[in-house]
């Protein structure tokens, strides 16, 4: 069965430490991966997806299909980083499979 | 462009009553996501419309729950005779096609509160 496991649901940092946030899928087929971010008092949105490699607000996340994972990473953290982030798996129609989330605080 | 637009923000109802969720898309966007975000829960796929058609409904309660996307207007999402359990958030996602690699824009959601 397909399944987005996000094994964090609190992450705490100081500003300036690296930060990076799990997830591993399971799916048979070939994956399409998206992370997205919800800012306090916003709406989900949009923050990266593998297929473009792009690195958005300082944060890139790699796609190893050896291990099923698509980790978030940022090599320094900042204090506007702190959010609600879901990893999300897409296929059949583009429906999504979410994560749980982790949440990231970044302190200063 | 407003983007995608959920009303209302939040709900009452009592137990047994209906609940109707309104999702107008973005401009140009005719795929039109629903998904239920439980209290420390992720979100979970409900249903998946084009304009008059229902696509995907696998995630969707078998009872109660209904789903349109009509020609004109936005999608409605609809809860019949609700129960304390369907209280969540209930967000509303739109992409211009149904492909697997496109990004979804999401509104600010529906909070359903069951008295």
């Amino acid at each position: 069965a397909q399944r987005v496991t996000q094994p964090e649901k609190l992450l705490s940092v100081f500003k300036g430490a690296p930060v990076e946030l799990k997830c591993n899928y399971s799916y048979s087929g070939s994956p399409e991966l998206f992370w997205y971010v919800q800012y306090s008092r916003q709406r989900l949105q949009l923050l990266l997806r593998h297929i473009s490699r792009e690195s958005i607000k300082g944060f890139t996340a790699d796609l190893n299909k050896g291990e099923t994972s698509f980790h978030l990473k940022k090599p320094f953290a900042q204090e506007e980083d702190s959010a609600m982030y879901y990893c999300a798996l897409s296929f059949q129609g583009g429906k999504l499979i979410f994560g749980q989330g982790t949440e990231l605080s970044v302190k200063p | 462009n407003a983007g995608v637009m959920q009303n209302p923000r939040h709900l009452v109802r009592r137990r047994g009553q209906e609940a109707r969720l309104r999702c107008s898309p973005m401009k140009g966007h005719s795929h039109v996501y629903w998904y239920r975000q439980l209290p420390e829960e992720g979100l979970k796929f409900m249903v998946y419309l084009q304009k008059e058609n229902i696509i995907d409904e696998s995630g969707m309660p078998k009872e109660r729950f209904s789903a349109e996307f009509p020609k004109e207007g936005p999608s409605i999402l609809r809860i019949q005779q609700v129960v304390r359990g369907d209280s969540a958030a209930y967000f509303c996602a739109s992409s211009p096609t149904g492909t697997q690699n496109q990004p979804q824009h999401f509104g600010d959601g529906t909070r359903l509160s069951i008295l």
